[in-house]
């Protein structure tokens, strides 16, 4: 079965760093680009960031939304197959709960599918 | 940047026919895909490309998309289909989410 499970969210401080890790079982995660997704208490869901899949044309690019830009970085330990989001500089607008998910294909251009079930990250002093 | 617009709720008596909508400027040149999120659970996704049922989602659940309008349609709905739904595309190396429709089934 191809499942996602998500761990490293907690409490951190304004201005604090944290570290999530999806782990992938199931499938080649080098075959596959991932993303990251967030969801604010009571709000929709954000894309946060891309990882395309080394299959891709364009493989192990990293794409990422502008309210995280310069401060989030997303990678993948293929040894591990795991996906990693570093997120510098929270603010507390970065709390949310953090989905991974996979997409159809290396590219990223598609649909996701499947999902964690999410890990919460919430920044406050 | 794109965007995709969702309206925020939508209600259904048991047992008629759901329709969200998704619109965006010529959506119907985009792929566009559902997903359904219950509270507290991840979600899951029950339309691609349009039309396409994953494995496992009823018939009853449906999609199509023309012009600026992307419409997910859910028939004969029951109660265990009322959750928030999110349209998805892609636009320009990034992802679009609508920012879901809540469905109250009466």
């Amino acid at each position: 079965e191809e499942q996602l499970l998500e761990s490293g969210g907690g409490l951190v401080q304004p201005g604090g760093s944290l570290t999530l890790s999806c782990a992938a079982s199931g499938f080649t995660f080098t075959s596959y680009a991932m993303i990251w997704v967030r969801q604010a208490p009571g709000k929709g869901l954000e894309w946060v960031s891309t990882l395309s899949g080394s299959l891709s044309g364009s493989g192990g690019s990293t794409y990422y939304a502008d309210s995280v830009k310069g401060r989030f970085t997303i990678s993948g330990d293929n040894s591990k197959n795991t996906l990693y989001l570093e997120m510098n500089s929270l603010r507390a607008e970065d709390t949310a709960v953090y989905y991974c998910a996979r997409d159809y294909d290396s590219s990223g251009y598609n649909w996701f599918d499947p999902w964690g079930q999410g890990t919460l990250v919430t920044v406050s002093s | 940047s794109y965007d995709v617009t969702q309206p925020l709720s939508v209600s259904v008596a048991l047992g008629q026919t759901a329709r969200i909508t998704c619109g965006g400027n010529n959506i119907g040149s985009k792929n566009v895909h559902w997903y359904q999120q219950k509270a507290g659970q991840a979600p899951v996704l029950v339309i691609y490309r349009d039309n396409n049922r994953p494995s496992g989602i009823p018939e009853r659940f449906s999609g199509s998309n023309s012009g600026n309008t992307a419409t997910l349609t859910i028939s004969r709905a029951q109660a265990g289909d009322e959750a928030d739904y999110y349209c998805q595309v892609w636009d320009s190396n990034t992802v679009v989410f609508g920012g879901g429709t809540k469905l109250t089934v009466l």
